[in-house]
């Protein structure tokens, strides 16, 4: 457990509806990333940010946008929800100011638009 | 553009067998190279990593192999056991790139 905590769990929401996914993390460290996972893709970045108010986006940005104002939160927000945004999404913190060590993922969370 | 490609969606092995999985990249600056375990309704675990520089890394069971040549790197699990069952992700990275580019998965599955 590498104190990655993931809010909400499970979340049920209408296409066209905003969506905000929270990422909180205990152990301060600067790197944080949100990956979706879907089959036949495997985990996909989306955005990521490497300090308080710096990110930058991944290979699947497009209809997402992310926040960091804190060392430990990171919010990945949906912007207007949409059925190809149905998936389970993952925040990881990396350990280290590279990746090149292993990165820590949270438990997921399920996302489904209807 | 898949840059890190996992040809085979699944993979069936007998209990206490050699699991091999396979694992191919086509971006040459990758040197970093890692390999994730995941169980279902959880997160993906670090499992074995290995850098450019080496071609072998061991970790009990788990060994993984790095041809750069091939751009090609693999898995083994020896002996196999029932809690293997899981899906396992191949991850890369660059130099400075500051993330990782993931394969798209390989269900293991034991039978015993």
């Amino acid at each position: 457990d590498a104190g990655i905590t993931q809010s909400p769990r499970h979340k049920v929401t209408e296409t066209g509806t905003p969506v905000t996914l929270r990422c909180h993390q205990t152990e301060n460290h600067r790197y944080m990333y949100w990956y979706r996972q879907d089959p036949g893709h495997g985990l996909r970045l989306i955005h990521y940010s490497y300090g308080v108010k710096d990110t930058d986006k991944g290979e699947v940005s497009d209809g997402y946008s992310v926040s960091r104002s804190k060392t430990e939160d990171f919010l990945l927000t949906l912007e207007s929800a949409t059925s190809s945004q149905t998936s389970v999404y993952f925040c990881a913190i990396s350990r280290t100011g590279t990746v090149n060590t292993e990165a820590f993922f949270g438990q997921g969370t399920r996302l489904t638009v209807v | 553009d898949q840059q890190v490609k996992q040809n085979s969606p699944s993979l069936s092995v007998q209990e206490g067998r050699i699991s091999i999985l396979n694992c191919d990249y086509t971006n040459s600056m990758f040197d970093y190279f890692l390999w994730y375990k995941k169980y279902p309704a959880e997160g993906p675990t670090f499992l074995i990593s290995i850098s450019s520089i080496k071609d072998k890394n061991e970790d009990g069971r788990f060994t993984v192999f790095l041809n750069k040549s091939a751009k090609h790197l693999s898995l083994h699990i020896v002996p196999s056991q029932p809690g293997d069952s899981a899906v396992y992700f191949c991850a890369a990275s660059a130099p400075g790139a500051q993330k990782l580019v993931f394969g798209q998965g390989t269900r293991l599955t034991i039978n015993p």
